[in-house]
């Protein structure tokens, strides 16, 4: 697509219920990354899929927290046993290719989804 | 603790003046990006350096990159309501490409 497209862009749920957010990046990216907002702050690093080496985890809070890249392309972040304090917005960001982000090789992010656990 | 720190947090300024926000680190950065985000959407790219000592001018805006590349400045002349936004520096820690960002300076300006 022209963009990176993020679904579902609101989401309400109980504490104790599982989430999956979706990631669509744009078409040919190569990397794909996870990051978490909450109140406007900075973005907090979860994840990085570099093409086919292996995913960096490395930001993951929890062992609830879970992703996967199918196919190279679209990606879903899963969050089980949500908890209040995992309310943030979550944002889905593409390049087109794994590793320095330089010249051409710029970070696109999508509008994100917003996660409110009651 | 942040890899990055921004000050200052918040910032309100009349239109037509000048600011500077400042991203701090004890690490050294490969590179340093500063991005601005506005409401409901998601950050998007203003600059890249690259080289220490290297400084990007972008219209109005202007961005250093430290000698050490360890920190970064952002300065704007005559602000506009239009630079109103979040605004957010990242770097990816050398040897690494995952890319931490800063803490944010929410910048207001009031026509």
């Amino acid at each position: 697509g022209a963009g990176v497209s993020q679904s579902p862009s609101n989401k309400v749920t109980e504490k104790g219920k599982d989430v999956e957010l979706r990631c669509d990046p744009i078409s040919g990216h190569t990397a794909l990354y996870w990051y978490r907002q909450s109140l406007g702050q900075g973005l907090e690093f979860l994840i990085y899929f570099q093409g086919n080496s292996a995913p960096d985890k490395s930001g993951l809070p929890s062992d609830r927290f879970s992703a996967e890249r199918t196919g190279g392309s679209v990606s879903t972040l899963t969050i089980q046993r949500t908890q209040q304090e995992d309310s943030a917005v979550y944002l889905c960001a593409s390049s087109l290719l794994a590793g320095v982000l330089t010249g051409a090789n710029v970070l696109t992010f999508g509008a994100g989804s917003r996660l409110t656990v009651l | 603790t942040q890899l990055l720190e921004q000050s200052p947090q918040f910032l309100s300024i009349q239109e037509g003046e000048n600011l500077t926000v400042y991203c701090n680190s004890s690490s050294v950065f490969s590179s340093l990006q500063w991005y601005r985000q506005e409401p409901g959407e998601g950050p998007v790219l203003l600059v890249t350096v690259v080289t220490g000592g290297e400084v990007k001018k972008l219209k109005r805006l202007t961005f250093q990159f430290g000698d050490a590349r360890k920190d970064s400045s952002l300065h704007i002349t005559a602000a506009q309501p239009g630079d109103t936004g979040l605004y957010l520096c990242a770097g990816p820690l050398t040897g690494a490409n995952n890319l931490f960002f800063g803490t944010g300076t929410r910048l207001t300006v009031i026509p």
